[in-house]
């Protein structure tokens, strides 16, 4: 079976604190692609990060950092010294071989300020 | 802007009626997905069409449906609606259709309110 899951459901975080979006996938495939995608409260989707089933290597980008593993079928995103406008629903996703995309349920953040 | 068009943004009707959701792809892309976010299944995968063939289906009910045109647009139709179709529906596209990693942009969306 492929599947995702993001076990947090909702998360509240104060301003300027670090976070954590736990994402586990399920794949029979070797050969699979890994995504984070932001929703704002105005309902597109924002590309944040692809990563392949053969790339391990860990990601930094700005205040964005991913880490993958696949002896545990996790891609974890951490956002640092997180801010308001970082308040949005995060969604992790799978795609293999046959192009479709699944998604997980998502993980709606909160920043508070 | 991924450059993959949606109208309308907003779609208001009721229980019964039909309506046509159109996706413009980015220029050049051959496929077209259809992908539907409703609160009780989250964001799911409908269907896919490559250059005006159906390529590849996934949880579309069967009063739904799609093609792709000869200028590369598509449009799904959903008809019989029903208040749980109320959903937000996302067009994605891409360069080609299979076999290894096509990277799919995703449309703004067209939000359907069923009444």
């Amino acid at each position: 079976a492929q599947k995702v899951t993001q076990a947090q459901t909702e998360i509240s975080v104060v301003e300027k604190e670090d976070v954590t979006l736990d994402c586990v996938y399920e794949t029979r495939d070797t050969t699979y692609y890994l995504f984070w995608y932001k929703q704002p409260p105005s309902g597109e989707l924002v590309f944040l990060i692809r990563r392949n089933s053969f790339d391990e290597q860990n990601e930094i980008s700005g205040r964005y950092s991913w880490n993958f593993q696949k002896s545990t079928s996790s891609f974890n995103f951490t956002i640092t010294a997180s801010q308001v406008v970082d308040s949005a629903v995060y969604f992790c996703a799978l795609m293999n071989r046959d192009d479709k995309i699944i998604f997980g349920k998502g993980t709606r953040l909160h920043i508070l300020p | 802007d991924s450059g993959v068009t949606q109208t309308p943004k907003h779609l208001i009707t009721a229980t019964g009626q039909r309506v046509t959701l159109r996706c413009s792809p980015r220029s050049g892309d051959l496929s077209v997905y259809w992908y539907q976010q409703s609160l009780d299944q989250g964001l799911q995968f409908l269907i896919q069409y490559y250059n005006g063939e159906e390529r590849a289906k996934g949880n579309i009910l069967e009063r739904f449906s799609a093609q792709q045109f000869p200028d590369l647009h598509s449009e799904l139709n959903l008809s019989s609606l029903e208040l749980g179709d109320s959903a937000l529906y996302f067009c994605a596209s891409s360069v080609a259709g299979a076999s290894g990693y096509n990277e799919q942009f995703f449309g703004p969306g067209t939000r359907l309110t069923v009444l």
